[in-house]
Parts: C-alpha cells; structure tokens; sequence
C-alpha cells in the first residue's frame, strides 16, 4: 500500500533563511506527488505537483521541488522564507483508482518562522 | 478558477444527532472526496464519489455515509454523531484524475 512519511513534524526558521520540507514516499509504481499548504483555518491550497518529466517542479510563492526516484523523495524547497510562509504543509501521493485520483498525504509539517 | 464550497464553516451538535455536511464545486468535476483532519493524522479519505450516484469507501467509512444525486453537490452524512467524530472535515474535487481542489474545511464539535 503506498504511504508518504513527513518526518519533521514542526519546523522553524527565521525569515530570510532557507528552507526545505522532507517528504518520502512508498509506492509500487510511478508517483503522482503533490505538495499543498494549509493556512490556519483554511482549506488546502496546490504548492505544486509531479507527474513526469523534469524531476525538479517550480511551484507558486517562490517554491520547488525536487523528485528523486533512488530516494523515494519529494522534499519542498524555498530559497529564503517570508513571514507569510507560516503555515502546515502537506505532501501527498496519487495513484489512480476506479475513475478517479486517490490521494495518501503524509501528516504534515508545521512550518514556524522567526522575525 | 475553481471554487468548491462547504456549507458551514462551524458547526456544533450533539450526540446522536444525524448531521449532514453538504460540499458544492462548481466546475463540473466528476470526482469528489471527503476526507477527515486530525492533529498528527494528516487528512485521511472517508469516501469519494466519481460519478453521480456512484460511491466508494476510503480508508475511515466508519460512521459516514455519502450522497451524491448531482454532478456538482457530495454530501457527508453521520447517522448518529459521536464524540470521536470532532474533527476537521475537507470536501475536494477533481475533473480526471490530477489535481485535488479543496474547500474552505468544516470544523465539526460533537458535544
């Protein structure tokens, strides 16, 4: 069965600083993965995605990341963090079923940063 | 862009109560979820549907139940709501199979 493991449960950095989210996954075949980000008290929003392709995807605000097959990884980068960055985020693998698109997420990250 | 909407964004009941969770998207997608969010769990799938009235257990069905009689509405229905069923709950849709679009979430308190 395919699962995707977070280790870091909570993170902090101070703004400026870089930053990057681990994220390893278990599945038999090639991964749909995905990264989201949950503001507090909000729905979740699309980072980015892999399907195929170039192994390192650029996202919205600034984000990327990179796809290693020999590491089972999908780990999120940013350059230098803003304030705004503070928020949980979400990795997630997709596999097709029936007709749709199941999705396992991994438990999250909560991502603090320092001024 | 893509909306989906949930019905409440708080909601308090009571035990036993039967409480209806109601999810609308508005882009014609055919694959609709419902899934459950727990400190430390991360989000796990109650149900999905991938066409109208076509339903299938996720990985916690315990409890629930589903409807979906249009394209563009997936209900969550607990028959008699229990304390272990506070939680947050998300609703997300997606046309074919690629990127999940998700609501603003509903935080459930059964009392």
């Amino acid at each position: 069965a395919q699962s995707v493991t977070q280790p870091d449960i909570h993170i902090t950095v101070s703004e400026g600083a870089s930053l990057e989210l681990r994220c390893n996954y278990s599945y038999g075949a090639t991964p749909y993965l995905f990264w989201y980000v949950q503001s507090p008290g909000q729905g979740l929003q699309l980072l980015l995605k892999y399907f195929s392709g170039d192994t390192l995807v650029q996202g919205i605000k600034g984000f990327e990341a990179e796809f290693k097959r020999s590491q089972s990884s999908f780990n999120l980068r940013k350059p230098s963090v803003h304030w705004s960055d503070a928020a949980e985020y979400f990795c997630a693998v997709g596999h097709l079923t029936g007709g749709g698109n199941k999705l396992t997420f991994g438990t999250g990250t909560q991502l603090k940063v320092e001024l | 862009d893509v909306k989906v909407t949930q019905s409440s964004r708080y909601l308090v009941k009571r035990t036993g109560e039967k409480v209806f969770l109601e999810c609308v998207q508005d882009m014609d997608h055919e694959n609709m979820f419902w899934y459950r969010q727990d400190p430390g769990l991360g989000l796990r799938l109650i149900y999905f549907s991938y066409d109208v009235k076509m339903k299938e257990k996720g990985d916690i069905p315990e409890g629930y139940s589903v409807s979906r009689e249009k394209k563009e509405r997936f209900s969550l229905i607990l028959e008699s709501a229990s304390t272990n069923q506070t939680s947050m709950y998300l609703c997300a849709s997606t046309l074919g199979g690629e990127t999940q679009y998700f609501g603003p979430g509903t935080r459930l308190l059964v009392l």
